[in-house]
């Protein structure tokens, strides 16, 4: 199975700052990756797929990169609606697996 | 608008099944993988199971195989997790995800909202 390993666990920050949250997977996995935004008892959001690609309706403040073992999300501006947890999730081969997840908390 | 209505939760003794239904609405039911992902209280995502378009392929975690079988009825746009010998730690609620074909690759772009799933005595 592919590890996938997330840092930091949590962050906190001041709206305006800018926030990046990297991930780690434990083979290649080109650009087969995804991130997920998770507000408290809310169901996980789709925020960039294939690495870099921003999903529709999703605010251009989030962007992502990397290919191969590392990937990075970007929060260029935090809002104050950008609480929550953040997860990786790779999509190179069975089984799916997450990271376990960084807490965006905001200042 | 694509909805994902998720039921059948609720609690059940260890040993005992329960069958989860995800009702799928607004996008082409058979043309799209779904997937199971469930969250244990307090924890991270853990994905569970995806199953093909037409249904004629499954995959699953190791925690549930044999255990677990997923299966989809077009005639009806409904997803089932048939889930038995369930145990503690498969307390958790679970969400089904359509996916999204993009670089060769399926990524999850609609959620349901959860069923909680508790296994206690």
């Amino acid at each position: 199975d592919i590890q996938m390993t997330q840092s930091p666990s949590s962050v906190s920050a001041s709206v305006g700052d800018r926030v990046t949250i990297t991930c780690r997977a434990s083979q290649g996995i080109s650009s087969s990756l995804a991130w997920y935004q998770q507000r408290p008892g809310k169901a996980p959001n789709l925020l960039i797929y294939a690495a870099s690609t921003l999903q529709s309706g999703v605010p251009s403040r989030f962007s992502g990169s990397g290919s191969g073992t590392d990937f990075t999300l970007t929060i260029s501006s935090l809002q104050p609606e950008d609480f929550g947890t953040y997860y990786c999730q790779q999509a190179n081969s069975f089984p799916r697996t997450f990271g376990q997840g960084t807490k965006v908390e905001i200042k | 608008e694509v909805q994902l209505l998720e039921s059948g939760g609720g609690l059940v003794q260890p040993g005992g099944s329960l069958r989860l239904s995800c009702a799928a609405s607004g996008f082409t039911f058979s043309m799209y993988g779904m997937n199971w992902v469930r969250q244990a209280p307090g924890k991270g995502l853990e994905w569970v199971s995806r199953i093909s378009g037409s249904g004629g392929s499954t995959y699953y975690a190791d925690s549930v195989k044999g255990r677990f079988t997923f299966s989809r009825d077009s005639s009806k746009n409904t997803l089932y997790l048939q889930m038995n010998s369930l145990r503690a730690e498969d307390t958790a609620v679970y969400y089904c995800a359509k996916e999204i074909y993009a670089s060769v690759n399926y990524f999850f772009d609609y959620w349901g909202q959860g069923t909680l799933v508790t296994v206690s005595s």
